[in-house]
């Protein structure tokens, strides 16, 4: 159970869009359209923001979106607001009733 | 409304054990699977374990399998997560999480442990 590759940084600036990316392997992220994202603030519980590759919550602003090519997949947050500014991690189901997780990527609003 | 509240959680000693607890109200825990996350200090989130609606399936990740256990008692609406032969690696804050789907739907807020001697 590898962890997922994100890349450690993003940045964009008010307004902008921003990509993460999640790369994985067949037996999770291209194996499977179970990829999920979670935000997180500094001291705060995670939060779900996307799951089965494309799908939001309700609540989650239509500014955040999914997708997935191969074994990876991406995290897509348009018109960028200073309230986006925190830690994202993906997350996929990898078969057999287990889960890995991403490494995390730190969304900086410049 | 999904309220998850986890405790249990303090400094222990290596190769001590401790029990931690996840207490559920606003949904029908009875029905849900459910799953503990970790993030030690600093780190990313790493999957622990999960367990089905109604305790008779199980799994972990393979650096708790064999010393950690997930249960639940769904008379009490609690999920449980008992640590054995706890190591300085497994210091972190304990997530409960429903699961909802394959994705971890409502969090807890998390219980800190700290593996020191």
């Amino acid at each position: 159970q590898s962890a997922l590759t994100q890349p450690r940084s993003v940045s964009g600036s008010p307004g902008q869009s921003v990509t993460i990316s999640c790369t994985g392997t067949r037996s999770d992220v291209g194996g499977y359209s179970y990829v999920s994202w979670y935000q997180q603030h500094p001291g705060k519980a995670p939060q779900l923001m996307i799951y089965d590759v494309t799908k939001r919550p309700s609540g989650v602003p239509d500014r955040f979106s999914g997708s997935k090519s191969g074994n990876t997949a991406s995290l897509i947050i348009s018109g960028l607001q200073a309230e986006d500014e925190a830690d994202y991690y993906c997350c996929s189901y990898a078969g057999s009733w287990s889960w890995v997780f991403g490494g995390g990527t730190k969304l900086t609003v410049l | 409304q999904v309220h998850l509240v986890e405790s249990g959680g303090g400094v222990v000693q290596p190769g001590r054990s401790l029990r931690l607890s996840c207490a559920a109200s606003g949904f029908t825990f009875s029905g849900s699977a459910m799953h503990w996350v970790r993030q030690a200090p600093g780190k990313g989130l790493e999957w622990v374990a999960v367990i089905s609606y109604d305790g008779s399936n199980e799994n972990h990740g393979d650096s708790v399998k064999g010393r950690f256990t997930i249960s639940r008692d769904n008379s009490k609406n609690t999920l449980f997560l008992q640590m054995n032969s706890l190591r300085a690696e497994d210091t972190a804050v304990y997530y409960c999480a429903r699961a909802e789907g394959q994705q971890l739907g409502p969090w807890g807020q998390g219980t800190l442990v700290t593996v020191s001697s």
